[in-house]
Protein backbone atom coordinates (compact mmCIF):
# COMPACT_ATOMS: atom_id res chain seq x y z
CA UNK A 1 0.00 0.00 0.00
CA UNK A 2 1.28 3.05 -1.20
CA UNK A 3 2.10 5.97 1.76
CA UNK A 4 3.36 9.40 1.22
CA UNK A 5 4.98 11.66 3.61
CA UNK A 6 5.90 15.10 3.53
CA UNK A 7 8.37 17.19 5.46
CA UNK A 8 8.30 19.48 7.59
CA UNK A 9 4.23 19.66 8.73
CA UNK A 10 4.87 23.72 8.71
CA UNK A 11 6.77 25.76 7.48
CA UNK A 12 7.55 29.90 8.58
CA UNK A 13 9.86 31.89 6.45
CA UNK A 14 10.02 35.63 5.89
CA UNK A 15 9.62 37.06 2.33
CA UNK A 16 12.07 36.65 -0.34
CA UNK A 17 13.49 33.54 1.00
CA UNK A 18 13.83 30.70 -1.21
CA UNK A 19 12.27 27.03 0.37
CA UNK A 20 12.27 23.56 -0.16
CA UNK A 21 9.38 21.30 0.68
CA UNK A 22 10.16 17.68 0.85
CA UNK A 23 7.98 14.74 -0.34
CA UNK A 24 8.16 10.80 0.26
CA UNK A 25 6.28 7.46 -1.13
CA UNK A 26 7.07 4.07 -0.05
CA UNK A 27 6.19 2.16 -3.54
CA UNK A 28 8.39 3.55 -6.38
CA UNK A 29 6.08 2.01 -9.32
CA UNK A 30 4.26 5.61 -9.89
CA UNK A 31 2.97 6.87 -12.72
CA UNK A 32 3.56 10.30 -11.99
CA UNK A 33 3.56 12.57 -9.35
CA UNK A 34 1.65 15.62 -8.77
CA UNK A 35 2.24 18.81 -6.79
CA UNK A 36 -1.14 20.96 -5.56
CA UNK A 37 -1.61 24.20 -3.40
CA UNK A 38 -4.81 24.16 -1.53
CA UNK A 39 -6.10 27.76 0.41
CA UNK A 40 -7.62 27.36 3.49
CA UNK A 41 -11.39 26.24 2.53
CA UNK A 42 -10.68 25.92 -0.59
CA UNK A 43 -9.77 23.47 -3.55
CA UNK A 44 -6.66 22.30 -4.85
CA UNK A 45 -4.75 23.98 -7.62
CA UNK A 46 -2.38 21.77 -9.57
CA UNK A 47 0.81 22.99 -9.35
CA UNK A 48 3.63 20.73 -11.72
CA UNK A 49 3.07 16.93 -12.97
CA UNK A 50 6.06 15.46 -13.16
CA UNK A 51 6.02 12.17 -14.96
CA UNK A 52 7.29 8.75 -13.82
CA UNK A 53 10.26 9.11 -16.75
CA UNK A 54 11.17 12.60 -15.63
CA UNK A 55 13.11 14.06 -13.07
CA UNK A 56 11.96 17.63 -12.74
CA UNK A 57 9.47 20.13 -13.95
CA UNK A 58 9.26 23.95 -13.92
CA UNK A 59 7.29 26.48 -13.73
CA UNK A 60 8.01 29.93 -12.81
CA UNK A 61 9.39 30.35 -9.28
CA UNK A 62 8.82 26.27 -9.08
CA UNK A 63 10.67 23.50 -9.35
CA UNK A 64 9.93 19.92 -8.66
CA UNK A 65 12.54 17.31 -8.90
CA UNK A 66 11.40 13.38 -8.21
CA UNK A 67 13.85 10.55 -7.81
CA UNK A 68 11.35 7.85 -8.24
CA UNK A 69 14.29 5.07 -7.08
CA UNK A 70 14.35 6.89 -3.27
CA UNK A 71 10.74 7.56 -3.39
CA UNK A 72 11.47 11.51 -3.17
CA UNK A 73 10.44 14.49 -4.73
CA UNK A 74 10.90 18.33 -3.56
CA UNK A 75 9.51 21.39 -4.45
CA UNK A 76 11.45 24.06 -4.61
CA UNK A 77 10.20 27.91 -4.42
CA UNK A 78 12.23 30.81 -5.57
CA UNK A 79 11.94 34.20 -3.73
CA UNK A 80 8.88 33.35 -1.86
CA UNK A 81 6.17 35.98 -1.29
CA UNK A 82 3.33 36.35 0.98
CA UNK A 83 0.77 34.97 -1.80
CA UNK A 84 2.36 31.41 -1.78
CA UNK A 85 1.56 31.38 2.13
CA UNK A 86 -1.32 27.70 1.78
CA UNK A 87 -1.02 24.35 2.39
CA UNK A 88 0.96 22.24 -0.55
CA UNK A 89 0.02 19.06 -1.18
CA UNK A 90 1.84 16.08 -2.87
CA UNK A 91 -0.12 13.27 -4.74
CA UNK A 92 1.41 10.14 -6.48
CA UNK A 93 0.10 7.29 -8.17
CA UNK A 94 -2.05 6.99 -12.01
CA UNK A 95 -4.89 6.43 -12.39
CA UNK A 96 -6.01 7.67 -8.62
CA UNK A 97 -3.60 9.09 -6.59
CA UNK A 98 -2.52 8.81 -2.87
CA UNK A 99 -1.73 11.89 -0.84
CA UNK A 100 0.41 13.35 1.55
CA UNK A 101 -0.28 15.10 4.55
CA UNK A 102 0.60 18.66 3.36
CA UNK A 103 2.75 21.23 4.36
CA UNK A 104 1.39 24.45 5.45
CA UNK A 105 3.58 27.21 4.26
CA UNK A 106 3.33 30.58 5.96
CA UNK A 107 5.72 33.94 4.27
CA UNK A 108 6.14 36.38 6.21
CA UNK A 109 5.97 40.10 5.23
CA UNK B 1 -10.45 28.51 -16.66
CA UNK B 2 -12.03 26.19 -14.70
CA UNK B 3 -11.80 22.46 -15.86
CA UNK B 4 -13.84 21.29 -13.06
CA UNK B 5 -17.32 22.68 -11.73
CA UNK B 6 -18.37 21.47 -8.41
CA UNK B 7 -21.53 22.75 -6.57
CA UNK B 8 -22.98 23.53 -4.15
CA UNK B 9 -19.80 24.93 -2.26
CA UNK B 10 -21.32 25.12 1.18
CA UNK B 11 -24.07 23.34 2.22
CA UNK B 12 -25.40 23.34 6.20
CA UNK B 13 -28.60 21.40 7.22
CA UNK B 14 -29.96 19.36 9.52
CA UNK B 15 -29.07 16.03 10.49
CA UNK B 16 -31.40 13.03 8.48
CA UNK B 17 -31.27 15.24 5.67
CA UNK B 18 -29.63 13.91 2.01
CA UNK B 19 -27.11 16.28 0.28
CA UNK B 20 -26.38 16.03 -3.61
CA UNK B 21 -23.00 17.55 -4.70
CA UNK B 22 -22.78 18.19 -8.41
CA UNK B 23 -19.51 17.72 -10.34
CA UNK B 24 -19.06 18.93 -14.16
CA UNK B 25 -15.99 18.15 -16.17
CA UNK B 26 -15.77 21.33 -18.09
CA UNK B 27 -13.05 20.69 -20.70
CA UNK B 28 -13.53 17.39 -21.55
CA UNK B 29 -15.50 14.26 -21.50
CA UNK B 30 -14.72 12.60 -18.49
CA UNK B 31 -15.52 8.37 -18.40
CA UNK B 32 -13.79 8.53 -14.70
CA UNK B 33 -14.26 11.20 -11.92
CA UNK B 34 -13.06 10.79 -8.29
CA UNK B 35 -14.65 12.03 -4.73
CA UNK B 36 -12.21 12.63 -1.88
CA UNK B 37 -13.18 13.45 1.40
CA UNK B 38 -10.78 15.57 3.46
CA UNK B 39 -11.59 16.18 7.48
CA UNK B 40 -10.21 18.99 9.53
CA UNK B 41 -6.48 19.24 9.19
CA UNK B 42 -6.05 16.09 7.75
CA UNK B 43 -5.01 14.93 4.07
CA UNK B 44 -7.80 14.48 1.20
CA UNK B 45 -8.50 10.72 1.29
CA UNK B 46 -10.01 8.87 -2.17
CA UNK B 47 -13.72 7.37 -1.28
CA UNK B 48 -14.52 6.22 -4.84
CA UNK B 49 -13.88 6.29 -8.38
CA UNK B 50 -17.17 7.02 -10.51
CA UNK B 51 -17.54 5.29 -13.85
CA UNK B 52 -19.97 6.45 -16.38
CA UNK B 53 -22.44 4.15 -17.28
CA UNK B 54 -21.77 1.77 -14.43
CA UNK B 55 -21.26 1.14 -10.82
CA UNK B 56 -18.98 2.92 -8.60
CA UNK B 57 -15.90 1.87 -7.20
CA UNK B 58 -15.89 2.48 -3.66
CA UNK B 59 -12.86 2.79 -1.29
CA UNK B 60 -12.40 0.10 1.64
CA UNK B 61 -14.35 1.60 4.78
CA UNK B 62 -17.00 4.10 2.82
CA UNK B 63 -20.33 2.83 3.07
CA UNK B 64 -21.79 2.54 -0.59
CA UNK B 65 -25.43 2.58 0.39
CA UNK B 66 -24.65 5.83 2.37
CA UNK B 67 -22.66 7.60 -0.27
CA UNK B 68 -24.52 7.00 -3.73
CA UNK B 69 -22.75 8.16 -6.87
CA UNK B 70 -24.55 8.35 -10.20
CA UNK B 71 -22.37 9.17 -13.31
CA UNK B 72 -25.07 9.18 -15.66
CA UNK B 73 -23.11 11.23 -18.42
CA UNK B 74 -19.25 11.89 -19.44
CA UNK B 75 -19.52 15.79 -17.85
CA UNK B 76 -21.63 14.48 -14.67
CA UNK B 77 -21.08 12.59 -11.43
CA UNK B 78 -22.93 13.09 -8.14
CA UNK B 79 -22.27 12.16 -4.61
CA UNK B 80 -25.64 11.93 -2.61
CA UNK B 81 -24.46 11.68 1.14
CA UNK B 82 -28.06 9.87 2.65
CA UNK B 83 -29.34 10.39 5.39
CA UNK B 84 -26.32 12.78 6.56
CA UNK B 85 -25.42 13.20 10.13
CA UNK B 86 -22.54 15.23 12.01
CA UNK B 87 -19.80 12.57 11.55
CA UNK B 88 -20.65 13.30 7.94
CA UNK B 89 -19.47 16.43 7.94
CA UNK B 90 -16.04 16.91 5.77
CA UNK B 91 -15.27 18.96 2.75
CA UNK B 92 -16.27 16.94 -0.08
CA UNK B 93 -14.04 17.14 -3.47
CA UNK B 94 -13.99 16.17 -6.88
CA UNK B 95 -11.55 15.64 -9.46
CA UNK B 96 -11.39 14.32 -13.30
CA UNK B 97 -8.55 13.57 -15.41
CA UNK B 98 -8.87 12.18 -19.02
CA UNK B 99 -9.22 8.72 -18.26
CA UNK B 100 -7.44 7.05 -21.40
CA UNK B 101 -3.92 9.04 -20.69
CA UNK B 102 -2.58 7.73 -17.21
CA UNK B 103 0.11 10.86 -17.72
CA UNK B 104 -2.60 13.36 -17.63
CA UNK B 105 -3.25 15.57 -13.92
CA UNK B 106 -5.75 15.54 -12.24
CA UNK B 107 -8.10 18.26 -12.10
CA UNK B 108 -9.95 19.29 -8.96
CA UNK B 109 -13.03 21.00 -8.21
CA UNK B 110 -13.28 23.58 -5.67
CA UNK B 111 -14.63 21.63 -2.69
CA UNK B 112 -17.94 21.43 -1.03
CA UNK B 113 -17.93 21.96 2.77
CA UNK B 114 -20.65 19.77 4.29
CA UNK B 115 -22.06 20.85 7.70
CA UNK B 116 -24.51 18.71 10.03
CA UNK B 117 -26.21 20.07 12.94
Amino acid sequence: KQEVTQIPAALSVPEGENLVLNCSFTDSAIYNLQWFRQDPGKGLTSLLLIQSSQREQTSGRLNASLDKSSGRSTLYIAASQPGDSATYLCAVGGQNFVFGPGTRLSVLP
Amino acid sequence: GAVVSQHPSRVICKSGTSVKIECRSLDFQATTMFWYRQFPKQSLMLMATSNEGSKATYEQGVEKDKFLINHASLTLSTLTVTSAHPEDSSFYICSTKRAWDSNQPQHFGDGTRLSIL
